[in-house]
């Protein structure tokens, strides 16, 4: 079945390590992002990319790091320099936005 | 950017009852308008769009109402199940009107539907 997948469903978070969250799609979609969403904010841009070896930066880029290497493919790092990670991470593809089940990303 | 306002934040219906759900966007060249449902622990699940070109469009008991020159559009769920209990988010484009690509989201609707 077409689809997009993320993971791990849950991740924890050390002090000062960087942790990289997978996305994938089988969907042949050309588009492909990350938003990040918290209790009562909705959902908010990270990173966006349209099209293989090129991606921007969304509303709340800082502390976050992504790579477009493939056209399935989006992985978000979360790098040290986010001192609030805590969230529940979701990955998009396609010009409709198809969703994957997330992930939820907290501090040990 | 396009401002996108939601509301109500929670919304509590009984089964069997309509429930709408109303958005306001702040860029008149927005086009495309679609609402999304989130149950617990998933993603968001596009349920219902619209474009600029028409007024309103039905899906079952789900329909959508866009109203252009007061940059508003509501989402209506006629005969409610608690089956519909969930998070509905709205959103506009984030991009200067452009159909389709980046969005900007509502802050989110709690529905409950009680038996």
């Amino acid at each position: 079945d077409g689809g997009i997948t993320q993971s791990p469903k849950y991740l924890f978070r050390k002090e000062g390590q960087n942790v990289t969250l997978s996305c994938e799609q089988n969907l042949n979609h050309d588009a492909m992002y990350w938003y990040r969403q918290d209790p009562g904010q909705g959902l908010r841009l990270i990173y966006y990319s349209q099209i293989v070896n090129d991606f921007q930066k969304g509303d709340i880029a800082e502390g976050y790091s992504v790579s477009r290497e493939k056209k399935e493919s989006f992985p978000l790092t979360v790098t040290s320099a986010q001192k609030n990670p805590t969230a529940f991470y979701l990955c998009a593809s396609g010009t409709t936005q198809h969703f994957g089940d997330g992930t939820r990303l907290s501090i040990l | 950017g396009e401002n996108v306002e939601q509301h109500p934040s929670t919304l509590s219906v009984q089964e069997g009852d309509s429930a709408v759900i109303k958005c306001t966007y702040s860029d008149s060249a927005s086009n495309y308008f679609p609402w999304y449902k989130q149950e617990l622990g998933k993603g968001p699940q596009l349920i219902i769009d619209i474009r600029s070109n028409v007024g309103e469009k039905k899906d079952q008991r789900i329909a959508v109402t866009l109203n252009k020159t007061a940059k508003h559009f509501s989402l209506h769920i006629t005969e409610t199940q608690p089956e519909d209990s969930a998070v509905y988010f709205c959103a506009a484009p984030n991009a200067g009107g452009t159909s389709y690509g980046k969005l900007t989201f509502g802050q989110g609707t709690i529905l409950t539907v009680h038996p």
